[in-house]
Order: structure tokens, then C-alpha cells, then sequence
């Protein structure tokens, strides 16, 4: 059973500081994996997407990595602001057969960006 | 374009009521995905979708829960009947295909069993 883990569950930066999300799997056989950010109330904004055979991907000021192979992600999130506070979720896809859309969750990691 | 749409945002019942959750799905997608999110497990698949047809429903608790796709663009789950422990916030998510293409979530239906 693929379970994922995000440590800590919550980080608090000052603003402008450069920082790295954690995200591990147990379950390295993946189709894809994917971070989303959640505001409070809100539901889930998809963030990033890669796919198994891509190492990372980029979308302004944030770079996600994968490691396949030792079950890892992060998410890199350069200059921080403010606005960036928000839970960031990495979610995996498993390539179980016939069950190859299911995404498994971690709990999360609250961020808070103190100006 | 139109995010997923779920209805109603927030719902408050006593125990042993029927809940009907509701969505509908950006349009042109194929698959549907019922979530249920809490504090003490996280985000949890449910059951889902992929051309209106049942794929998995490992994830529905027991047999009070029930979800239905009538058609490409809407979808139910029903709680009957409901316990306080069903409350939580369920969250509706539809994309493109069944794998490959990142999920898209409406802003969810938080649940209050009394």
C-alpha cells in the first residue's frame, strides 16, 4: 500500500527566504506525482505534475524535483512572499492495475511567510 | 472556463438525515474523483469516475455512502444514513483521462453531522 509522507506539517519563514518542501513514497513504482497548494477553506490548486520519467518541472517561482528511485520529492519555492502561505500537498499516483488513477495524499505542510 | 462546481458549500443536518453532495465537472472531462478530507486522516479517495462509469469505490466506507454519474456532467454522493462521524469536507476533482493529466478540485462541500 503506497503511503506518503510530508515532514515537518508546518514551517514558518521570514519573507524572502529560499525554501524546500519534502515529500516521500513508499512505492516507487509511480505513474506521476503531484503538488498542489490549499488555502484555507478552499479547495486543492494543482501546482506541478511530473511524470515518472521527467526529473522535475518548472513553473515560475517554483521547482519541483523527483526521485523515483528513492521514493522523494520537493518543492522549491524561491524568494517566498507572503502570499505563498498556504498547506502544500504532494500527491502520488500509484500504477496499481486497474486502479491506475488513484492518488494518494500526504497530509500536507502548512506554510507561513512572515513579512 | 468554469472550475468543478459543487454544491452545496455547506451543509448542516442532524444524524440519521440524508445528505446529497453534488458536482459538476469541468467540462470535456472524463474522469471524476470523490474525495473526503479531515484532520485526523487527510485527503482520502472515495470512489471515482471514468466515463460516467464506477472505477473504484475501494474508498466508500460503508454502504450508507452511495455516488452516481448520470451523465458526463454531473455527479452525486449520498450519505444515508448520516452519522456524525461523516463530518468532514468533501471535495469533487475531475480531469482529462484517467492518468496522466493533473486533477482540477472544486472548492469542496463542508459537512456537519450533528
Amino acid at each position: 500500500k503506497q503511503e506518503v509522507t510530508q515532514i515537518p506539517a508546518a514551517l514558518s519563514v521570514p519573507e524572502g527566504e529560499n525554501l524546500v518542501l519534502n515529500c516521500s513514497f513508499t512505492d516507487s513504482a509511480i505513474y506521476n506525482l503531484q503538488w498542489f497548494r490549499q488555502d484555507p477553506g478552499k479547495g486543492l490548486t494543482s501546482l506541478l505534475l511530473i511524470q515518472s520519467s521527467q526529473r522535475e518541472q518548472t513553473s515560475g517561482r517554483l521547482n519541483a524535483s523527483l526521485d523515483k528511485s528513492s521514493g522523494r520529492s520537493t518543492l522549491y519555492i524561491a524568494a517566498s512572499q507572503p502570499g505563498d502561505s498556504a498547506t502544500y500537498l504532494c500527491a502520488v499516483r500509484s500504477a496499481n492495475t486497474g486502479a491506475n488513477s488513484k492518488l494518494t495524499f500526504g497530509k500536507g505542510i502548512t506554510l507561513s511567510v512572515r513579512p | 472556463d468554469a472550475g468543478v462546481i459543487q454544491s452545496p458549500r455547506h451543509e448542516v443536518t442532524e444524524m440519521g438525515q440524508e445528505v446529497t453532495l453534488r458536482c459538476k465537472p469541468i467540462s470535456g472531462h472524463n474522469s471524476l474523483f470523490w474525495y473526503r478530507q479531515t484532520m485526523m486522516r487527510g485527503l482520502e479517495l472515495l470512489i471515482y469516475f471514468n466515463n460516467n462509469v464506477p472505477i473504484d469505490d475501494s474508498g466508500m466506507p460503508e454502504d450508507r455512502f452511495s455516488a452516481k454519474m448520470p451523465n458526463a456532467s454531473f455527479s452525486t454522493l449520498k450519505i444515508q444514513p448520516s452519522e456524525p462521524r461523516d463530518s468532514a469536507v468533501y471535495f469533487c476533482a475531475s480531469s482529462r483521462g484517467q492518468g496522466y493529466q493533473p486533477q482540477h478540485f472544486g472548492d469542496g462541500t463542508r459537512l456537519s453531522i450533528l
